[in-house]
């Protein structure tokens, strides 16, 4: 079975511009969760989807969101992007919620 | 305050040393995760502690649950610069659907 696929793997914007995410999930997995990672924070929960609805949202601004198709596939957009989003964004699927989550390879993302 | 902590949060040893790193919290949880990321990679699932005092094993690591299932330790023995990497404990916060809370990370650096 293919893991999970990240795209693009690297994104250079600046600031101020917009940028949308991809992640596709391990095939049969219906519960998507994605994270930020950097080297002041850790990793940290961003949001959850399971069935095409966004289940749980961590403590980030509205700048941040995301959404979940029908095939499970999901992207996440950061709107007027500041310096400080320039992070490792890491998906994870599992199969149902509450599962063990699988994680891709991530998409770093440089805001300069 | 960090749910998890972790320490050490970083450690460079040699080859062939054993190492012991730590994941602490004042709540109960049903279950600890360790998770090992390499560089440029999503963090990868090495075991799952369940049980109060558990004590599992992957080849040269050894993981352990805290009696009280407040704490876990990992310890490796006869370190290999393959074990290089950032080692993260994690807990899944189940009220929440499948939000994972991770520690800090210790970074573990093996020289040959």
């Amino acid at each position: 079975k293919a893991g999970v696929t990240q795209t693009p793997r690297y994104l250079i914007k600046t600031r101020g511009q917009q940028v949308t995410l991809s992640c596709s999930p391990i095939s049969g997995h219906r519960s998507v969760s994605w994270y930020q990672q950097t080297p002041g924070q850790g990793l940290q929960f961003l949001f959850e989807y399971f069935s095409e609805t966004q289940r749980n949202k961590g403590n980030f601004p509205g700048r941040f969101s995301g959404r979940q198709f029908s095939n499970s596939r999901s992207e996440m957009n950061v709107s007027t992007l500041e310096l400080g989003d320039s992070a490792l964004y890491l998906c994870a699927s599992s199969f149902s919620r509450q599962e063990t989550q699988y994680f891709g390879p991530g998409t770093r993302l440089l805001v300069l | 305050t960090q749910l998890l902590e972790q320490s050490p949060q970083f450690l460079s040893i040699q080859e062939g040393e054993n190492l012991t790193v730590y994941c602490n919290s004042s709540s109960v949880f049903s279950s600890l995760q360790w998770y090992r990321q390499e560089p440029g990679e999503g963090p990868v699932l090495l075991v799952t502690v369940v049980t109060g005092g558990e004590v599992k094993k992957l080849k040269r690591l050894t993981f352990q649950f805290g009696d009280a299932r407040k704490d876990s330790s990992l310890h490796i023995t006869a370190a290999q610069p393959g074990d290089t990497g950032l080692y993260l404990c994690a807990v899944m916060i189940y009220n929440q659907g499948g939000k994972l809370i991770f520690g800090q990370g210790t970074e573990l650096s093996v020289k040959p």
